[in-house]
């Protein structure tokens, strides 16, 4: 059953604490992406890759960062440097530069 | 200037009716544009692609593409009630690697 994971769904987080989130995906997708959504917003850009061993910062990178070794694998960890982490968190994969993106079903995080 | 913009809506409808959702793109180098939609707490899911300009036709959906206004759109015919969603516009930008996505317009179809 090919398809993007994510884990865990919900994420209570106590403030200073890092945390990481899990993507997984099994479609062989070289690119992989993390967007964060806070409510009543669209999607905002953390980080990317298009290949292993490889990522950029995207539009908010600040208080987060991610590892790329396997091409399965993208975890995003949230860092005590990000001030207002609570938000849905997204994941992302696609063939590549210019093709289309398929999302896991979130984690929600939430800062308590 | 944003990278994509939407209108934020809410968009209302009745229902049988054609429903335009708007969008517009800052780079120029954009080669792909895609709308997905998302239901109230769950993730988005793609709907339409398209790649060059002119109208593309999948079912009640139709997605317009003008590169030289920078401007893509979505109609979406006989609109119905299960329709009601945000729609996100997604464009890939910076050299194709990145894909930026709007704000995302509230729609209701309303009975």
């Amino acid at each position: 059953d090919g398809g993007i994971t994510q884990s865990p769904k919900y994420l209570f987080r106590k403030e200073g604490q890092n945390v990481t989130l899990s993507c997984e995906q099994n479609l062989n997708h070289d690119a992989m992406y993390w967007y964060r959504q806070d409510p009543g917003q669209g999607l905002r850009l953390i980080y990317y890759s298009q290949i292993v061993n490889d990522f950029q910062k995207g539009d908010i990178a600040e208080g987060y960062s991610v590892s790329r070794e396997k091409k399965e694998s993208f975890p995003l960890t949230v860092t005590s440097a990000q001030k207002n982490p609570t938000a849905f968190y997204l994941c992302a994969s696609s063939m590549g530069a210019n093709t289309e993106a398929f999302f896991g079903q979130g984690t929600r995080l939430t800062v308590v | 200037q944003k990278e994509v913009e939407q209108n934020s809506g809410p968009l209302s409808v009745p229902e049988g009716a054609i429903a335009s959702l708007n969008c517009t793109y800052s780079d120029r180098g954009s080669q792909s544009f895609f709308w997905y939609r998302q239901y109230s707490g769950k993730s988005p899911e793609l709907i339409m692609s398209i790649y060059s300009n002119g109208d593309k036709e999948d079912g009640r959906f139709t997605a317009q593409l003008n590169k030289a206004s920078q401007y893509v759109s979505l109609l979406i015919r006989d609109s119905q009630p299960s329709d009601s969603a945000t729609y996100l516009c997604a464009v890939n930008t910076g050299g194709g690697n990145k894909l930026t996505f709007g704000t995302g317009t509230q729609l209701k179809v309303e009975l």
